[in-house]
């Protein structure tokens, strides 16, 4: 496809299970973001690769969140034992490396934990 | 704290009308960006100022940077009904592999 794909579009979990959220960059963007947005927020940073280089994980919010992106492309985010805080709308962004921070957004996963 | 704080979080007004959406923030950047949200979903790229420029046009927008006040405004001339959305400023630190950082967001709806 031409732009950012994830999935699924809407996960409903319950408490204390494991989710995996997919995200499918531009091809030939080298950069990938996620970010999680709750209601009627602002876009809170979690994660960013880069290339090669290692991901910022900065923005993890505790251990349960964890992130890989395999060989360059396909990422995915995982939310282990989730919790009713964690509902939100989580979204990926991708960008070329010669405009690493010109960002194509998917259009996210609504998560909510029941 | 978010390195960009939009102001004001939510603006009313008539179709026809200008509105001026304003960004602060902390430290050196890169470069600003304008992303706009429909629904609570993906954001759509509006426009990028770099440090280096003081204004830049694209269509009925205009985005102003002042670095010395750390501050940038987004201008949106003849609003149209379909403007109604929310915009988020991004800023981008300098410095290698540096990440993108958004404000909370404004919240505008454009009154028919």
């Amino acid at each position: 496809g031409a732009g950012v794909s994830q999935s699924p579009s809407n996960k409903v979990t319950e408490k204390g299970k494991d989710v995996e959220l997919r995200c499918d960059p531009i091809s030939g963007h080298t950069a990938l973001y996620w970010y999680r947005q709750s209601l009627g927020q602002g876009l809170e940073f979690l994660i960013y690769f880069q290339g090669n280089s290692a991901p910022d994980k900065s923005g993890l919010p505790s251990d349960r969140f964890s992130a890989e992106r395999t060989g360059g492309s396909v990422s995915t985010l995982t939310i282990q034992r989730t919790q009713q805080e964690d509902s939100a709308v989580y979204l990926c962004a991708s960008s070329l490396p010669s405009r690493p921070t010109e960002a194509f957004f998917g259009q996210g996963t609504r998560l909510t934990v029941v | 704290s978010q390195q960009g704080e939009e102001d004001p979080q939510a603006l009313s007004i008539q179709e026809g009308e200008n509105a001026t959406m304003n960004c602060s923030y902390k430290t050196s950047i890169n470069n600003l960006q304008w992303y706009r949200q429909n629904s609570g979903r993906g954001l759509v790229h509006l426009i990028l100022i770099r440090s280096n420029e003081r204004e830049k046009h694209s269509g009925r927008l205009r985005v102003t940077l002042d670095t010395s006040k750390k501050s940038s405004s987004l201008l949106i001339t003849a609003s149209r009904a379909a403007d109604t959305a929310s915009y988020f400023c991004a800023t981008s630190l300098t410095g290698a592999n540096s990440k993108l950082t958004f404000g909370k967001g404004i919240t505008l709806s454009v009154r028919p």
